[in-house]
């Protein structure tokens, strides 16, 4: 069974500081990673889908990458701003039909 | 607004009471998924439809949920007898296509279900 970990469960910084943000999965035979963000109540947006055989995707301030070998892909969010403060979910595809998510991370990024 | 739509939004009921939930997908999606997201925990997949077709069943989903897509456009999702445990978030989302691809997957904002 795919387990999907993400550490840490939260996060606070202050403005302007880097994130970065861990994922772990256990069985390596997936076809893509997603991170979503989820605003609290609200369901969840897209943020970046790396497919299996790339190693990096970049989006603006945000940047993923994905070591499928080792089960880990790491999000990047460059120069922090309030409107980050969201909990950042990591979800791999192991079928073509369903994700496996991870529990999230709840940031906090203090004015 | 031409995204995914739940309805209602918020649902209280009392034990034992059955309920329904509704989904409208963007309109070209024939795909639509059913997940169920828990305090402080990811969504987990309930199920999944291709057009009209429910294709696959999560183990999560007890003879107490059924779910349906009639003529492959809104999708209901029914809980019968309602237990404490089943209160959550209820998403729904939905694609083009599969996921395998990088399909892209849009969800709605959910409905909150509360069992008292």
């Amino acid at each position: 069974k795919q387990e999907v970990t993400q550490i840490p469960a939260a996060l606070s910084v202050p403005e302007g500081e880097n994130l970065v943000l861990n994922c772990s999965f256990t069985d390596s035979a997936i076809y893509n990673l997603q991170w979503f963000r989820q605003d609290p109540g609200k369901g969840l947006t897209s943020l970046l889908l790396i497919q299996s055989s790339q190693r990096e995707q970049t989006s603006g301030r945000l940047n993923a990458s994905l070591d499928k070998s080792s089960g880990r892909s790491t999000l990047y969010i460059a120069a922090s701003q309030p409107g980050d403060s969201a909990t950042y979910l990591c979800a791999v595809c192991p079928r073509d039909y369903k994700l496996s998510f991870g529990a999230g991370t709840t940031v906090t990024v203090r004015a | 607004d031409t995204g995914v739509s739940q309805d209602p939004r918020h649902k209280i009921t009392k034990r034992g009471q059955n309920v329904t939930f509704r989904c409208d997908p963007i309109s070209e999606h024939n795909r639509l998924y059913w997940y169920r997201q828990t305090l402080g925990q990811g969504p987990e997949f309930l199920t999944y439809f291709q057009n009209e077709a429910q294709l696959e069943k999560s183990r999560l989903l007890s003879d107490r949920f059924s779910a349906e897509r009639p003529k492959g456009s809104f999708s209901t999702l029914e809980i019968q007898r309602t237990e404490q445990g089943d209160s959550a978030m209820y998403l729904c989302a939905s694609s083009f296509g599969g996921l395998a691809g990088g399909g892209e997957l849009f969800f709605g904002e959910g409905s909150r279900l509360t069992v008292l």
